[in-house]
């Protein structure tokens, strides 16, 4: 079992949908991420997170602690947030742990 | 947030050449890693270069394979040596001050072995 899971792992959505993505966690951690990966490869990190929740324009991230859960929301979704979003998590050293990803694809 | 430029941003090499791949940040960082992601896979943490000291690998990656150089605290490279079609990957640089401050990645070069 991976240490980072995530669900789904491919998401495909209409325009102007409320998006959920799901990441579960099995380690101590003091902060999580959410990454953000376009076809190119190259990553953009969208929040770092190590309680409560944090909101930035349509993208909100939530995070449990005792439930060792996170919660990345896109609302009134658009095409080009179409990407894989990653869930990372960091622990005592600074290395971090990798989820597989969540592919999604906004339809207009 | 630090900026890094990441160099090239992708190529396409022979087998059992080598391919070296830049990352210059815009300000001074600790922490610089490397991270390699297969097609479809995850990414994964190949080492921690240290400034004036040898890049810190981890399992399965070794300095023979990957050498890393890092002259100072804004620049480091990564080279794949005697490349085969299995190195076909993308390679990430990426700097921290720490799990509890964030990280900023490159822009990734996407490598492809024939």
């Amino acid at each position: 079992k991976n240490e980072v899971e995530q669900s789904p792992q491919n998401l495909t959505a209409q325009e102007g949908e409320f998006i959920t993505i799901n990441c579960s966690y099995s380690v101590g951690i003091s902060a999580l991420h959410w990454l953000q990966q376009h076809p190119g490869g190259g990553i953009v990190s969208l929040f770092m997170l190590s309680s409560g929740k944090k909101k930035h324009g349509r993208l909100i991230a939530t995070i449990n602690i005792q439930e060792k859960h996170s919660s990345l929301h896109i609302t009134a979704s658009h095409p080009r947030d179409s990407a894989v979003y990653i869930c990372a998590v960091g622990g005592a050293t600074n290395k971090l742990i990798f989820g597989t990803g969540t592919l999604l694809a906004v339809q207009p | 947030s630090a900026v890094i430029s990441q160099k090239p941003s992708r190529d396409i090499c022979q087998r059992g050449t080598s391919l070296t791949i830049q990352c210059q940040v815009d300000s001074q960082v600790t922490m610089m890693f490397w991270y390699r992601q297969q097609p479809g896979q995850s990414l994964t943490l190949i080492a921690t270069a240290n400034q004036g000291s040898e890049a810190t690998y981890e399992s399965g990656f070794v300095i023979d394979k990957f050498p890393i150089s890092r002259p100072n605290l804004t620049f480091s490279t990564l080279t794949v040596s005697n490349m085969s079609p299995e190195d076909s990957s993308i390679y990430l640089c990426s700097v921290g001050v720490g799990s509890q401050y964030g990280y900023t990645f490159g822009s990734g070069t996407r490598l492809t072995v024939v």
